[in-house]
């Protein structure tokens, strides 16, 4: 089974600065989509970026941008000028399963963004 | 244009009894998906709908679980005999196409 982890549980930013969320992943496909997911405590999940595999220039959203790694299978989020509203769990997913368009999903992060 | 809906946010039930959790996609999306998150673990996958048709059932746990999506519309996820170990927060997501999801709020379900 394709797999998708996020080794950092919990991390806390200052408000104003940058923190960076770590994934990595395993697939043997070559074409795939990168997914984060941010859910604040509000529970609606929503999709802050995306990173189709193929495209070697990383996403950017705004403040949000992601280092993709293709050969390392890492896709780890940057949060630049941290906002209080960001506070919420991250997922990262993907839909590595072949002829499938399931997502996988990590643990999750909780990020807190500090005052 | 709204989103993803679902019904109810929160159920609690005793083991043995019967749940049924509905999920309205945004108009249009012909896929649409059911997750699950069981307490500290990640979200699964369950099952994949296109319009009214069983697309990928391959997470669907066992066959306590049916899931329905009749006419192509809304969907609904029954869960009979409810069991401990169903208790987490079930996700429904819909979706124009194969990649971008859009996840509804979710049911929190409680099995006591």
């Amino acid at each position: 089974a394709q797999t998708v982890t996020q080794s950092q549980p919990e991390m806390s930013v200052q408000e104003a600065e940058t923190v960076t969320l770590s994934c990595t992943y395993d697939t043997s496909e070559s074409n795939y989509y990168l997914f984060w997911y941010k859910q604040p405590p509000s529970r609606q999940m929503i999709l802050v970026i995306r990173q189709e595999a193929y495209k070697q220039q990383n996403a950017t959203e705004n403040r949000f941008s992601v280092n993709f790694q293709k050969a390392a299978k890492s896709f780890s989020l940057k949060i630049s000028d941290s906002q209080l509203g960001d506070t919420a769990m991250y997922f990262c997913a993907s839909d590595l399963e072949a002829g499938s368009y399931q997502l996988t999903f990590g643990k999750g992060t909780k990020l807190s963004v500090i005052p | 244009e709204a989103g993803v809906t679902q019904f109810p946010s929160h159920s609690v039930i005793e083991k043995g009894q019967t749940v049924t959790l509905r999920c309205d996609p945004i108009s249009g999306h012909d896929n649409l998906y059911w997750y699950r998150r069981v307490m500290g673990k990640e979200i699964k996958f369950l099952l994949h709908f296109v319009k009214e048709s069983k697309q990928d059932e391959s997470g669907m746990p066992n066959n306590r679980f049916l899931a329905e999506r009749t006419g192509g519309t809304y969907s609904t996820l029954k869960v009979q005999p409810a069991e401990l170990e169903d208790s987490g927060v079930y996700f429904c997501a819909s979706s124009p196409s194969g990649s971008e999801q859009f996840f509804g709020p979710g049911t929190r379900l409680t099995v006591l």
